[in-house]
């Protein structure tokens, strides 16, 4: 079974542009979640997707969107780019995250996203 | 959601037993514990995930007492490749999962 895909591995940005990371979940796969890891803040969530819908959100601005498409794939925009925004952008599948029942995620590589 | 203590390092020898305690004094009825390992530029990797007692697999154990206020995950025999961050989470839903800081496990020769 193939697992989490993420592409593209490394992005190189400037300052004020827009960039979209997409994420392939595994099959079967309904919820998509999405992290950002920095040295100094950690792995922090963003949001995570479940048909379609984005069901859950971390404190982020607005800059930070996403969606889902039919097949589960996820993407994620960030827009108007800061230097801070540099990050390891990790995504996340697992089969169902809530209905009282916990499921683990299943991480991606991550794109490593620079922003100069 | 729980707030999670864990020691930032640990230093451990090849062969040796490692334990990790986890502190989650706010724990919710319906919060699983699960651990997460991480190496460097990768993204972390399940590792276990029990919600009282004990917990064993192929790679690891979790102990968590009955008040399910703290958890310890046990690694026996540790090797070199071991080397790396520990994430202990407390929360009930996977999709939105709150990472703390991690313990930095440093496994010497």
């Amino acid at each position: 079974k193939a697992g989490v895909t993420q592409t593209p591995r490394y992005l190189i940005k400037t300052r004020g542009q827009q960039v979209t990371l997409s994420c392939s979940p595994i099959s079967g796969h309904r919820s998509v979640s999405w992290y950002q890891q920095t040295p100094g803040q950690g792995l922090q969530f963003l949001f995570e997707y479940f048909s379609e819908t984005q069901r859950n959100k971390g404190n982020f601005p607005g800059r930070f969107s996403g969606r889902q498409f039919s097949n589960s794939r996820s993407e994620m925009n960030v827009s108007t780019l800061e230097l801070g925004d540099s990050a390891l952008y990790l995504c996340a599948s697992s089969l169902d995250s809530s209905g009282g029942s916990y499921n683990e995620q299943f991480f991606g590589p991550g794109t490593r996203l620079t922003v100069l | 959601l729980a707030k999670t203590t864990q020691p930032i390092s640990m230093d451990s020898y090849e062969g040796q037993e490692v334990n990790i305690t986890c502190s989650h004094n706010n724990i919710a009825t319906n919060d699983y514990i699960t651990w997460y390992q991480q190496f460097p530029s990768q993204g972390p990797r399940f590792i276990i995930q029990g919600y009282k007692t004990k917990v064993t697999n192929e790679v690891a154990s979790l102990f968590i007492p009955a008040d399910r206020k703290s958890s310890t995950l046990s690694l026996p025999r540790v090797s070199l490749s071991d080397t790396a961050v520990y994430y202990c989470l407390v929360d009930s839903n996977a999709g939105k999962s709150t990472f703390g800081d991690g313990t930095t496990l440093t496994v010497k020769p």
